[in-house]
This record gives structure tokens, sequence and C-alpha cells, in this order.
């Protein structure tokens, strides 16, 4: 059963710390999302990849937030520094344009409190 | 910019009733897909329906099923035989056939039921 996979489910730190979010999109997908959910501003998206390539980071806060695919098994989400304004669940969502619907997959969720 | 409108946040139904959950949605294509993701309250992001645009045959999946209509922009979503499992937050979603791989989310509905 295929299925994207993030790393980790839940992470507690305090203000100023480095956050680092995994994400493993399922195999054969090549489009890959991140999402950010709040109970203020619902599901954002912060960043979004096609073939590894960047398409469109509008959404993210440039100046701490960074998303990088070193390969196309891995994605990453760094916050540096972290505040507390941060805390928010984050998603990744996986895709591939070779199918019909191009339907996006989601993960669990990496819950993210920045005390 | 296509939109896509909930105008109702929270809806209520008895268990084994049927419920319908509205959304509308605002564009200028004639080619796109129509989802409804569905979010119980472990946070997961499931695809629950998917519809094409120049398919006139409403999608059904089981108990869940879709009345489109296209003329109108709107994609509402028909449960039957609610289930205490159906509660969670339901959101309608839109994809542009045009090549964006992005989906627009709507802010969702919470469907509580009612034992």
């Amino acid at each position: 059963d295929a299925r994207v996979t993030q790393t980790p489910r839940h992470k507690v730190t305090e203000m100023g710390q480095e956050v680092t979010m995994r994400c493993q999109p399922i195999l054969g997908h090549n489009t890959v999302f991140w999402y950010r959910q709040t109970m203020m501003q619902g599901l954002e998206l912060l960043a979004y990849f096609r073939n590894r390539a960047p398409l469109d980071d509008s959404g993210m806060p440039k100046d701490r937030f960074s998303a990088e695919m070193p390969d196309a098994t891995l994605a990453t989400l760094k916050i540096q520094p972290s505040e507390p304004r941060d805390s928010a669940v984050y998603f990744c969502a996986s895709g591939s344009t070779g199918k019909t619907y191009n339907e996006q997959f989601f993960g669990p969720g990496t819950r993210l409190t920045v005390l | 910019a296509q939109t896509v409108t909930q105008s109702q946040p929270e809806m209520s139904v008895q268990e084994a009733e049927t419920v319908t959950l509205s959304c509308t949605y605002d564009t200028s294509e004639s080619d796109y897909y129509l989802f409804w993701y569905k979010q119980p309250p472990s946070r997961q992001m499931i695809l629950v329906i998917r519809q094409e645009a120049y398919k006139q045959q409403n999608a059904t999946e089981n108990r869940f099923s879709v009345n489109f209509q296209k003329a109108a922009k709107s994609f509402s979503l028909k449960i039957s035989d609610s289930q205490l499992g159906d509660a969670a937050m339901y959101f309608c979603a839109y994809r542009s056939a045009s090549g964006d791989d992005k989906i627009i989310f709507g802010k969702g509905t919470r469907l509580h039921i009612l034992p």
C-alpha cells in the first residue's frame, strides 16, 4: 500500500532552534507539495516541486523557511530560526503528472510546537 | 484566479441519515478536476471522490456521491447512511486541467454525526 511518509510526526522545540521536516513521496510520483495547516489560516500551500525542481514557493516566508528535494525519494522543509507562530501541522503531499486526475496524496503530517 | 467556496463551516446529521455538503467554485476554464477530501480527527487527509469536468455523469464511491452542476459551478457531496466514522472536516478542491499541478482547497466544512 503506497503512501507518503513524514518524519517526525511530532516536534516540540524552543524558539530560535532549527527544525527539519522530512517527506518521502510515493514511489514514482513526480510532484511534491508542502502545506501548513492552522486553525486560523486553514490549509496553506508553502512550496511545490515537479521533477525535483522548485516551481512555486511564494507561500513560504523566505527569510526563515527553505524547501529542497535532494533526491526523488526525499523532500525537506527547514525552519531556521523557528518562532512560536510557526506552530502548526505541516503536510507533505505527492502526485503524478502522468495520471489523469493528478490528485494529491497526503502524508500524516508533522505537528510542530514552538515554545 | 480560481476560488473554491464552502459556505457551511459546520453541519450535523443524525446517524444513518443523508447529508449534503455544498461547494461552489469560480473559474473561467472549461476543463478541470474537482475533488472532495476528508480529514478525520487523526488529521490524515483522505481523498473521498473525484470528478472530471467534461464527464456529465456524477461520480459515486459507495455511500459518497456528488452532484456536479457545471453551469452553476457547483459540486456538492452527498453522504448516505451516515456513520460515526464520517465525522470529519471535508474539503472541496479544484485543479485546472491546463497543466497546473496545484490544487485549490476550500476552507472546509466540519461534519458532526449525532448518534
